[in-house]
């Protein structure tokens, strides 16, 4: 089956560093991404990482160990607007469509 | 900045009745797919459409279930005859090709079913 596992909330204080893990087990992979989701909101694209290695962009970067089965998300310099949910997302298939498996999320709070 | 709008924002609907949520991709996108989230859960795939077909479809997605893009711009998902447990968050998305790793997400149909 599929499934994938993401810690359910994590704290941290504005300003600071914090990293949202995610491991998977798909029938197939072909990438992964997140999603940042506010509260009464859309699911927001953040970041796809198709191999293994670091993407940055700006204040967020993520991670990929395929291998490992593995990814993170790494949040910098922290902002209150920060707080939300965060979904990683697996592409199991490699066909016309992006039928991701989403993760169960995490829900981050920034505190001042 | 081009956008998935969706409407309605929300629906109640009474159990057994047929409802049709509608979308518009944004235009010049190719993949349509719907998504749903149930309160406090996790986002579910439904269903991916190209090329005027179903090209994936999860479990979730049985009869009750269809879709149609009845012209060029709208897509729409109807559940011919609404559960209670179809109360949930209806995301439409889209993406402008295969390749393309980035869905762009609609705000969403929240849809209530009494």
């Amino acid at each position: 089956g599929q499934s994938l596992e993401q810690p359910s909330e994590v704290t941290a204080v504005e300003g600071a560093i914090v990293q949202i893990n995610c491991t998977y087990q798909t029938s197939g992979f072909y990438g992964l991404s997140w999603y940042q989701q506010h509260d009464g909101g859309a699911p927001t694209f953040l970041s796809y990482n198709g191999l293994d290695g670091l993407e940055e962009t700006g204040r967020f970067s993520s991670f990929l160990s395929r291998s490992d089965s593995y990814g993170y998300l790494l949040l910098q310099e922290l902002q209150m607007k920060d707080s939300a949910s965060y979904f990683c997302a697996v592409r199991d298939k490699d066909n016309y469509g992006q039928n991701f498996v989403f993760g169960p999320g995490t829900r981050l709070s920034v505190l001042p | 900045e081009p956008e998935v709008t969706q409407t309605p924002s929300h629906q109640v609907t009474q159990m057994g009745q047929e409802v049709i949520l509608r979308c518009v991709p944004i235009s010049n996108h190719l993949y349509f797919y719907w998504y749903r989230q149930i309160l406090g859960q996790k986002v579910e795939f439904l269903v991916s459409f190209y090329n005027n077909e179903i090209s994936e479809k999860s479990e979730i997605f049985d009869d009750q279930f269809s879709v149609e893009r009845p012209d060029g711009s709208n897509f729409t998902l109807k559940i011919r005859s609404t559960k209670l447990e179809d109360s949930a968050m209806y995301f439409c998305a889209s993406s402008e090709d295969r390749s393309n790793t980035e869905a762009f997400f609609g705000q969403g149909t929240r849809l209530t079913v009494v």
